[in-house]
């Protein structure tokens, strides 16, 4: 049963234009929700996180949007660059949790 | 400079035998974790520890074993057991459960 639910296996953007890649949940008990980024052959790195108190956060380019009522959140990247291209995973946590709860990853391809 | 060090990058064994892979980490991090890397398949949870000499099992922990001897390290072995063992394997740690992965850059396992 799949808790953490990312529905497209993939996006392509061109370069400069808005970036969304999309997280559903079902487990009412995550209040904590985080976005990893990941190169082939390396580790997931942080890249942004919402508490559920809140419904969106901001850095930078990268803004995460927290729909609870939905039990959805989106990733948003503005501008998109080629190096933005990579895995990027959604990941849940119950308050304290033991573990944190991946999705299956979207791959994003920024073309210049 | 503090990280999460994982040896070796890539990894060869013979069906039938088990084989080890190293986990390191100097950032004074409680709890360590094991996750398998397939494709579509995001971050599967192997094993986690949240202190020494104690560690549970995750969603996918037959055919596999760990030991939580020191702070710092959190090896994990694959055994023959293990039907499908060809994968990425990431190794992580948070300073409390559930919040702040660091990940390493992963050991790429093949068996041959």
């Amino acid at each position: 049963d799949q808790q953490v639910k990312q529905n497209s296996p993939s996006l392509s953007v061109q370069e400069g234009r808005i970036s969304i890649l999309n997280c559903d949940y079902t487990n009412s008990m995550f209040d904590y929700f985080l976005w990893y980024k990941k190169y082939p052959a390396e580790g997931p790195t942080f890249l942004i996180s919402i508490s559920s108190i809140k419904d969106k956060n901001e850095d930078g380019r990268f803004t995460v949007f927290l729909n609870k009522s939905a039990k959805h959140l989106s990733l948003h990247i503005v501008p998109s660059q080629p190096g933005d291209s990579a895995v990027y995973f959604c990941a849940a946590v119950m308050e304290y949790g033991n573990k944190l709860v991946f999705g299956a990853g979207t791959i994003l391809r920024v073309k210049s | 400079d503090g990280g999460i060090t994982q040896s070796p990058k890539y990894l060869f064994r013979k069906e039938g035998q088990n084989v080890t892979l190293s986990c390191e980490q100097n950032l004074n991090h409680d709890a360590m974790y094991w996750y398998r890397q397939d494709p579509g398949q995001g971050l599967r949870l192997i094993y986690y520890s949240q202190i020494v000499n104690d560690f549970q099992k995750g969603d996918i922990a037959e055919g596999y074993s760990v030991s939580r001897e020191k702070k710092e390290s959190f090896p994990l072995t694959v055994t023959s057991a293990q039907k499908n063992p060809t994968a990425f394997y990431l190794c992580a740690s948070s300073p409390q459960t559930g919040v702040g992965y660091t990940f390493g850059s992963g050991t790429r396992l093949t068996v041959v």
